[in-house]
Parts: C-alpha cells; structure tokens; sequence
C-alpha cells in the first residue's frame, strides 16, 4: 500500500555536526520527493526536492539522497545550528497532485 | 506579505457546532489543499481543489464540505463538530504540485 514511513522518531544531534533523517517509502511508482521543515506552531516549510531520476540533490547546508533500489530518501544536514531543531517530513507523489508524508523525525540540536 | 494565510489561527468551540476555516493564497497557484494534522503529527490530505474543482476527495466524513469561490480561496466548512475533529488544519497551494507551500495552520479545539 501507500506509506511514507521513518526509522527514528527522534534525534539528538551536537550542535556543529552532521545529522541525517531517514525515510522509507513504499511505492516505488513514486516519482517526486520532497523534505519539509516544521517548527513548532507554524507550517511545514519546503527544505528540498528531487525527483526520481536523479540519486542526490544538494542545497544550502542540505543534501537529499534517493535510493530507488532499496525505496530509501534521506536528508543530510550539514554543520547543524540550534534553528534547525523541528520536526522533519518526507513526502512523496505518485503521478497526481497529493503528497503523501511520512511520520516525521523531530530534530534536537544540543548547544 | 503572507503566501498562503489561514484564518483564524487558533478555534476553541463545542461539539455539535458548525464552523467554518478560511484560507487564501496570493501566489497565483493553480491548486488548492487542506490537511489534518493529528496529535502524533500525521499530515493527511484532505482534499485538494484545481481551478476550483475538487479533484482529490479522501475519505472524510461528509460534515467537510470545502468550498472553492475561485480559486485563490479554499474554506472548509465542518458541521455537528465532533471531539475527534479537534487537530490543525493546513491550507496549501501549488502550481501543478511544485511550489507547494503551506498556511501556518488552524488549531481546532472541540470541547
């Protein structure tokens, strides 16, 4: 069936280092992937993208990977800052213009 | 200057009273949606209008009723209000799913 799922609920990160959010998906049919940011009280916010064809998309301080073989996305968050503690989603489309989002992974950067 | 703006932002009432969000995007998007966020921070999709017609209708109760009066607006209306309807309701647009950017959120308390 449809499920956008995360490994880990949770995760505590050292300010200064790297963390990395990992999602499953299970519709290989699933085309475009996008990582969101949501801090408390407000909106999910658009992180970053990528679509099926391409293995890994890089941004500011960000990186998406997408594994097809194993339906595996993750995001890498360089040099982590105290504003980057939020909850973080993955979500995916197949082909119609709903996104389906994961559980969510709710970062905590320690000072 | 607000992308996508919901109101009203917080809505405390009691069970089995109507009510109704508002929401309304000023980025020239094609397609509109709204969402429900549980307590455990699932994001569902509940229905999404294109040019003002409904195009992704989930399995919601028929007390939602969205109305799209063109299509820079989208209002969910939600009658005989249940405890179980007590979450935070998302508005979001895109153009043709890019772009998709949310609203900050309606927080729907029944009593």
């Amino acid at each position: 069936g449809e499920s956008v799922g995360l490994h880990l609920p949770t995760l505590s990160v050292q300010e200064g280092d790297n963390s990395i959010i990992n999602c499953a998906y299970s519709n290989s049919a699933s085309d475009y992937f996008i990582w969101y940011k949501q801090e408390s009280g407000k909106g999910p916010q658009f992180i970053i993208d990528i679509r099926s064809n391409m293995d890994k998309r890089q941004g500011q301080r960000v990186t998406v990977l997408l594994n097809k073989t194993v339906k595996h996305l993750s995001l890498q968050i360089a040099a982590t800052q105290p504003g980057d503690s939020a909850v973080y989603f993955c979500a995916e489309n197949f082909g119609n213009e709903k996104l389906t989002f994961g559980t969510g992974t709710r970062l905590t950067i320690i000072p | 200057d607000t992308a996508v703006s919901q109101t009203p932002k917080y809505l405390v009432t009691q069970m089995g009273n109507d009510k109704s969000i508002k929401c309304e995007q000023n980025l020239g998007h094609d397609t509109m949606y709204w969402y429900k966020q549980d307590s455990k921070k699932f994001l569902k999709i509940m229905f999404s209008y294109n040019n003002k017609e409904l195009i992704i209708n989930e399995t919601v109760p028929n007390r939602f009723s969205p109305k799209s009066p063109d299509k820079a607006h989208l209002n969910l209306h939600i009658n005989s209000l249940e405890l179980g309807d007590s979450a935070v309701y998302f508005c979001a647009s895109s153009l043709s799913l890019y772009g998709y950017t949310f609203g900050s959120g309606t927080r729907l308390t029944v009593v």
